[in-house]
């Protein structure tokens, strides 16, 4: 079945180390996006990328980086510049028309 | 720019009663509008969306939406909810074509025994 996988599930990193957020789909996709969730504030988009090798800043980017050179692939890498990295980060896609966004199950990142 | 109000945080609500999470937005041009739901510590899925037609729109788990052009408006009901209902709702609007979604905070309905 087509979809979104996240992972990990879970991730654990100390303070002042880059982690790497894995998001693949077989959903022939060409929409990507990465969103972070903390409690009761909804949902903050991070990066997008509409196309392979290019991606556009989200309203909360700082701290964060991404590539995009597959077109199933669409990595976040959560760097030391990230202030309060921890949250739970959610993946999604979309093909361009009227659709909606399928999501991954998600990352909860814990810096400790 | 569009925005996305969903007024209750919150919705506590009794087994097999009726509920109504309310979602308005603003926008200057024709949006495509979403419900989605995501239960603890998941994704999002999505519940119902509304491209155009009819302005009921029928979605899973029993869940409908209307949407009001008049008052900007996309309120969801169910006419009887389920324990299994418990989750956090997000509304979402879409401009068209490429266009970003734009979430609402979220509502969490607590489906109380």
């Amino acid at each position: 079945d087509g979809g979104i996988t996240q992972s990990p599930k879970y991730l654990f990193r100390k303070e002042g180390q880059n982690v790497t957020l894995s998001c693949e789909q077989n959903l022939n996709h060409d929409a990507m996006y990465w969103y972070r969730q903390d409690p009761g504030q909804g949902l903050r988009l991070i990066y997008y990328s509409q196309i392979v090798n290019d991606f556009q800043k989200g309203d909360i980017a700082e701290g964060y980086s991404v590539s995009r050179e597959k077109k199933e692939s669409f990595p976040l890498t959560v760097t030391s510049a990230q202030k309060n990295p921890t949250a739970f980060y959610l993946c999604a896609s979309s093909t361009t028309g009227a659709s909606g966004y399928t999501f991954g199950s998600g990352t909860r990142l814990t810096v400790v | 720019a569009q925005s996305v109000t969903q007024l209750d945080s919150q919705v506590p609500v009794f087994e097999e009663a009726p509920v109504e999470l309310r979602c308005n937005y603003s926008s200057s041009v024709s949006v495509y509008l979403f419900w989605y739901v995501q239960y603890p510590n998941q994704g999002l899925q999505l519940l119902l969306k509304y491209l155009s037609g009819s302005t009921l729109v029928k979605g899973i788990n029993g869940f409908e939406a209307e949407f009001n052009k008049s008052q900007t408006s996309f309120h969801l009901r169910k006419p009887s909810v389920h324990i299994s209902d418990t989750a956090e709702y997000f509304c979402a609007v879409r401009r068209n074509y490429g266009q970003n979604f734009v979430f609402g905070p979220g509502t969490r309905l607590s489906v109380l025994p």
